[in-house]
């Protein structure tokens, strides 16, 4: 069975870092994309970055590029994202996401972890 | 990077038939049959149900039914149950320009 648990949100004051982490389970962590889904309170989805199986290709949503950095490690089964410079925008729930065989949709979802960003 | 556009809300009755649309542009719906859609219900997380434009996962039954047709995609959910209540986002591959784009998010109510 795929699990994909994330850990790590919390309140963050504006201007700070954070990094948030995704322990998978139930496949071969190693063979596919990953992605962070990012879904504000009350409001739609956004896809936040996308790393492929080596982690030698990363992606970025224009609202976190140059702030936010995913990296992987595969040896561990971790999934991570580094949050810097984080702005009150940014507030939502993140979403681990594992990508399909085609890693052009993403099959399995984490329950999410809550990143505040607030004085 | 804009969103893809989807109405804000749908209703339907048990047993009726709805249809959501995901319209985009010629640099994403229009060009990739790579449009998936996600079901969602409040307080969990949003789960697969159409992948490639067509294709259902494994265990996601055939209800539920994705096309596309220049830069618009639909989902159709025939035989409208009471668990389909929802909310539903479409989402397609946009290229260099916007790697990955979601819809705004549908609401399904079944009246």
């Amino acid at each position: 069975e795929v699990q994909l648990l994330e850990s790590g949100g919390d309140l963050v004051q504006p201007g700070g870092s954070l990094r948030v982490s995704c322990a998978a389970s139930g496949f071969t962590f190693g063979d596919y994309s990953m992605s962070w889904v990012r879904q504000a309170p009350g409001k739609g989805l956004e896809w936040v970055s996308l790393i492929d199986t080596t982690g030698g290709n990363t992606y970025y949503s224009d609202s976190v590029k140059g702030r936010f950095a995913i990296s992987r490690d595969n040896s561990k089964n971790t999934l991570y994202v580094q949050m810097n410079r984080l702005r009150a925008e940014d507030t939502a729930i993140y979403y681990c996401v594992k990508g399909g065989r085609s890693w052009y949709y993403f099959d399995y979802w984490g329950q999410g972890t809550l990143v505040t960003v607030s004085s | 990077q804009s969103a893809l556009t989807q109405p804000a809300s749908v209703s339907g009755s048990p047993g009726q038939s709805i249809t959501i649309s995901c319209t985009g542009t010629s640099s994403d719906v229009g060009s990739y049959n790579l449009v998936s859609w996600y079901q969602q219900h409040p307080g969990k997380a949003p789960k697969l149900i159409i992948y490639e434009v067509i294709k259902r996962p494994s265990g996601i039954s055939d209800r539920f039914s994705g096309s596309k047709s220049g830069n618009t995609a639909s989902l159709t959910i025939s035989g409208l149950q009471a668990e389909d209540e929802a909310d539903y986002y479409c989402c397609s591959h946009g290229g260099s320009a916007s790697f990955r784009v979601f819809g705004g998010g549908t609401k399904l109510t079944v009246v």
